[in-house]
């Protein structure tokens, strides 16, 4: 069965700070992964998925994340924090052949001044 | 620019209404989703459809039903309303396993 485990429900970085959100995820075949992000009272908006190919793939917004297969992670990195960044972000698993995306519980990013 | 479009951003109910969610996509997307969200527990699966008049049970389908009858439009039902069923209600689209999900801006459901 899959699962996704973001580790950490909230982060909190000052502006101009390195961002990691942390996402592991178990899947008995090659996944497909994806981040997705969510401001208030709004959907979510897809930031950037890994599907083949290179591992390290970029996204919207200066935000990228590697896929480490030996590790089973897909962690979500920006090197400098902006206050717009605040929000919440969703780590995703669809394994291939299978229509239904796992998603993880979120981490709300808080951004300082 | 595509777009998945939700009736209604807010909605007050009754306890024992109907009620019809409509999420309509402009994408031609085979598959179609409808998740509710709640804090704590994340987005869960409520039904989704991977073709017109097709629907399949996701992880939480009870108290709800889904119609599909047009590909670019996916309803949800709850049949009769109750207060355990407040939620933000999310739709979703997708092209294909790979290509992620395009969402709706949301409902917001209070029943009352």
């Amino acid at each position: 069965a899959q699962s996704v485990t973001q580790l950490g429900s909230h982060v909190s970085v000052s502006e101009g700070a390195l961002v990691l959100l942390r996402c592991n995820y178990s899947s008995s075949v090659p996944p497909y992964l994806f981040w997705y992000v969510q401001y208030p009272n709004q959907g979510l908006q897809l930031l950037l998925k890994y599907t083949t190919g290179a591992t390290l793939v970029k996204g919207i917004n200066g935000f990228e994340a590697e896929f480490k297969k030996s590790e089973t992670s897909f962690h979500l990195t920006k090197p400098s924090a902006h206050m717009s960044d605040a929000a919440e972000y969703f780590c995703a698993v669809t394994h291939t052949g299978g229509f239904k995306t796992i998603f993880g519980a979120g981490t709300r990013l808080f951004v300082k001044a | 620019d595509v777009k998945v479009t939700q009736s209604s951003r807010y909605l007050v109910k009754r306890t024992g209404e109907k009620v019809f969610l409509e999420c309509v996509q402009d994408m031609d997307h085979e598959n179609m989703f409808w998740y509710r969200q709640d804090p704590g527990l994340g987005l869960r699966l409520i039904y989704f459809s991977y073709d017109v008049k097709m629907k399949e049970k996701g992880d939480i389908p009870e108290g709800y039903s889904v119609s599909r009858e047009k590909k670019e439009r996916f309803s949800l039902i709850l049949e009769s309303a109750s207060t355990n069923q407040t939620s933000m209600y999310l739709c979703a689209s997708s092209g294909g396993q790979g290509s992620g999900y395009t969402f709706g801006s949301g409902t917001r459901l209070t029943v009352v």
